[in-house]
């Protein structure tokens, strides 16, 4: 049973638009929500977090917003850049031993120039 | 600058083998964490440790073992490698005892069996 869903695999988006990734998750514990950013044959690198007492983080270009009664999050990047291209995973952590995360499958991000 | 290093970035073996993939980390952190990560499935966690010589399972643990004999360095072995365990492997870490914060990640080990 998967507790972190991204349901779109992939999202083209054009050069200087907004991007929205989205996030679903189902386990009511999660206090703390992370997204990563992967490119081929690298690791993931974090990107930005927001915790459950919150409902927006902004860093840059990059915003998160949650929603806790609908249990959703969701990832904005203004104005998309060729560069943003990657994979990008969503993460759940709640509070307990070593506090591991809980990832999603992952969506492709592809930015047209 | 944090870092996590893994031994190889590509390894083939046979099946039937036994495969050591190491970990090290210099941020001093006590969690260290193994994941494999497949097409469609995201980054799935196999074995994670909150402290020397501690170890507990992830949410697929089957067919791995893990060793931790020093803080910085935690090891992931199959110990008979089959065909289902190619995949990319991600070793992370990260600080203990504070309530929010983020895993660091290494490059990976691509694993494929033969």
């Amino acid at each position: 049973d998967q507790q972190v869903k991204q349901n779109s695999p992939s999202l083209s988006v054009q050069e200087g638009r907004i991007s929205i990734l989205n996030c679903d998750y189902t386990n009511s514990m999660f206090d703390y929500f992370l997204w990563y950013k992967k490119y081929p044959a690298e690791g993931p690198t974090f990107l930005i977090s927001i915790s459950s007492i919150k409902d927006k983080n902004e860093d840059g270009r990059f915003t998160v917003f949650l929603n806790k009664s609908a249990k959703h999050l969701s990832l904005h990047i203004v104005p998309s850049q060729p560069g943003d291209s990657a994979v990008y995973f969503c993460a759940a952590s709640a509070a307990g031993s070593a506090r591991q995360l809980t990832f999603g499958s992952g969506t492709q991000l592809t930015v047209l120039p | 600058d944090v870092k996590v290093t893994q031994s190889s970035r590509y390894l083939v073996k046979r099946t039937g083998e036994k495969v050591f993939l190491e970990c090290v980390q210099d941020m001093d952190h006590e969690n260290m964490f193994w994941y494999r990560q497949d097409p469609g499935l995201g980054l799935r966690l196999i074995y994670f440790s909150y402290d020397v010589k501690m170890k507990e399972k992830g949410d697929i643990p089957e067919g791995y073992s893990v060793s931790r004999e020093k803080k910085e360095r935690f090891s992931l072995i199959l110990e008979s490698a089959s065909t289902n365990q190619t995949s990319m492997y991600l070793c992370a870490s990260t600080t203990g005892g504070r309530i929010y914060n983020e895993q660091f990640f290494g490059p990976g080990t691509r694993l494929t069996v033969l």
